[in-house]
């Protein structure tokens, strides 16, 4: 899987739009990136996944580079239940099923009331 | 559709001990995989387990072993527990539609080794 790269930590108010921005430049064609994100002390949550088009679900959109080595994973109005680490994964499958998702270190977001 | 279910929530044992931790996937989902969380390691695959069978394996020592039921429930086993074994262990269901795969976490067992 291809390696990721997110900054490790950013503040956002809330109400206001986060963008999380995540850098994948070595993914291939057909890795899909994949959001999850961890609230503390409870099990990681998907959010959302693409591979090439931009990506919208009631959760966030997610935004990809036409030359795909990037992308942005948007909150359209944050809240404080939104404060998280947020994981950007790049991720190819095998025929053989899965072989766990790599998780980096994420982006703690932390939304200010 | 009931979420991730994990028992117990909460686990204390000593070193040496051995432990037992269940998962339920989600109703239809085939595919379970545990995670290890710990404040230096983050989140690492253990393994995963398909209709029964262990198909992928991460880096972990023979301690660490799991088995999936007829059901889809699956339990994991660690045994001659060491304090670095305290950690958050995490269970995810998964579903696949051809190359995409999704995983849905339960809310994980937090273990203390003393």
């Amino acid at each position: 899987d291809a390696k990721t790269t997110q900054p490790p930590s950013m503040d956002c108010a809330e109400g206001r739009a986060a963008n999380l921005p995540c850098n994948h430049s070595t993914i291939s064609g057909n890795e899909y990136v994949y959001w999850y994100r961890q609230i503390h002390s409870q099990g990681p949550q998907y959010i959302i996944h693409g591979l090439k088009n931009n990506e919208t679900n009631e959760m966030a959109s997610l935004i990809i580079t036409e030359d795909r080595k990037s992308s942005t994973l948007i909150l359209p109005h944050a809240t404080l239940r939104d404060t998280a680490v947020y994981y950007c994964i790049v991720r190819l499958l095998s025929r053989g099923g899965a072989d766990g998702l790599t998780f980096g270190k994420g982006t703690h977001l932390i939304i200010q009331p | 559709k009931a979420g991730v279910t994990q028992t117990p929530r909460y686990l204390i044992k000593t070193r040496g001990q051995q432990v037992t931790l269940s998962c339920s996937p989600i109703s239809g989902h085939r595919s379970v995989s545990w995670y290890q969380q710990t404040p230096g390691q983050g989140l690492q695959f253990l393994f995963e387990y398909f209709s029964e069978t262990q198909r992928n394996k991460g880096n972990f020592p023979g301690r660490f072993s799991g088995r999936q039921f007829s059901n889809s429930r699956s339990e994991m086993n660690v045994s001659t527990l060491e304090l670095g074994d305290s950690a958050l262990y995490l269970c995810a269901s998964t579903v696949r539609q051809g190359a995409v795969e999704t995983q849905y976490f339960g809310p994980g067992t937090r273990l203390l080794v003393l």
